[in-house]
């Protein structure tokens, strides 16, 4: 079935460093990535939608010049969190449209996710 | 109003028993899609099934079946024959409209379930 990576799947970092994380589609093109941060215990919320060749949409609240989004082909999409800081440390996600899903699949493909802390 | 309300913190069945796993929706969007995903202790989002606003039939995969009652919306997942290995947190999720953009989806703030042996 059709595969999303994401890396790293976990990354420790020092206030004020950047950090890169990469959403790679490996079978489909996805024009269309999600970005969703989960808190724990708590439920996953979009950050932004990132659309391959144009700028990404960011959802009210998040700081686009802090959560970087780059969409650059259609099967890699980035998200680098600039000068970090603890309150930052959480779990990063994103997902892929699959616009030729499987019969009784998804449409979308969530990576494994990123766990990062800052420290 | 919340757009995804799972009003089940925590669920308990016993090993080969069914189980069901609320979720309703509010939306104005005629055109719309119904998640459910199941998130172990490790983060990955996994997913079960899906259910669009127009499919005719509930939608099922193996054990999981789809419970759509769209005049309540309410999309219940029913869970059969629990197994230990599906102890984990559940997600029910909607995405509304058409196009690409359509595809973002709202979480609920999900079911813990713990299988019982």
């Amino acid at each position: 079935g059709a595969v999303v990576s994401q890396h790293p799947s976990w990354v420790i970092c020092k206030s004020g460093t950047s950090v890169k994380i990469e959403c790679r589609s490996l079978d489909f093109q996805a024009t269309t990535m999600f970005w969703y941060r989960q808190f724990p215990k708590q439920s996953l919320m979009l950050m932004a939608t990132s659309n391959e060749g144009s700028k990404a949409t960011y959802e009210q609240g998040v700081e686009k010049d802090k959560f970087l989004i780059n969409h650059a082909s259609l099967t890699l999409s980035t998200l680098t969190v600039t000068s970090a800081h603890p309150e930052d440390s959480s779990f990063y996600i994103c997902s892929a449209r699959d616009l030729m899903p499987t019969r009784g699949g998804s449409p979308l493909h969530f990576g494994n996710g990123t766990r990062l802390t800052v420290t | 109003a919340q757009k995804i309300t799972q009003t089940q913190p925590g669920m308990f069945v016993q090993e080969k028993e069914a189980v069901t796993l609320d979720c309703t929706y509010d939306t104005s969007d005629p055109s719309y899609g119904l998640f459910w995903y199941k998130q172990p202790s490790s983060g990955e989002m996994i997913f079960l099934i899906y259910q669009g606003s127009y499919d005719q039939q509930n939608a099922t995969e193996g054990r999981y079946s789809l419970n759509f009652q769209k005049a309540r919306k309410s999309a219940n997942l029913v869970i059969s024959a629990s197994q230990l290995g599906d102890s984990a947190m559940y997600f029910c999720a909607m995405r509304e409209g058409s196009g690409a953009g359509s595809y973002q989806l709202t979480f609920g703030k999900g079911t813990k379930l713990s299988v019982i042996p």
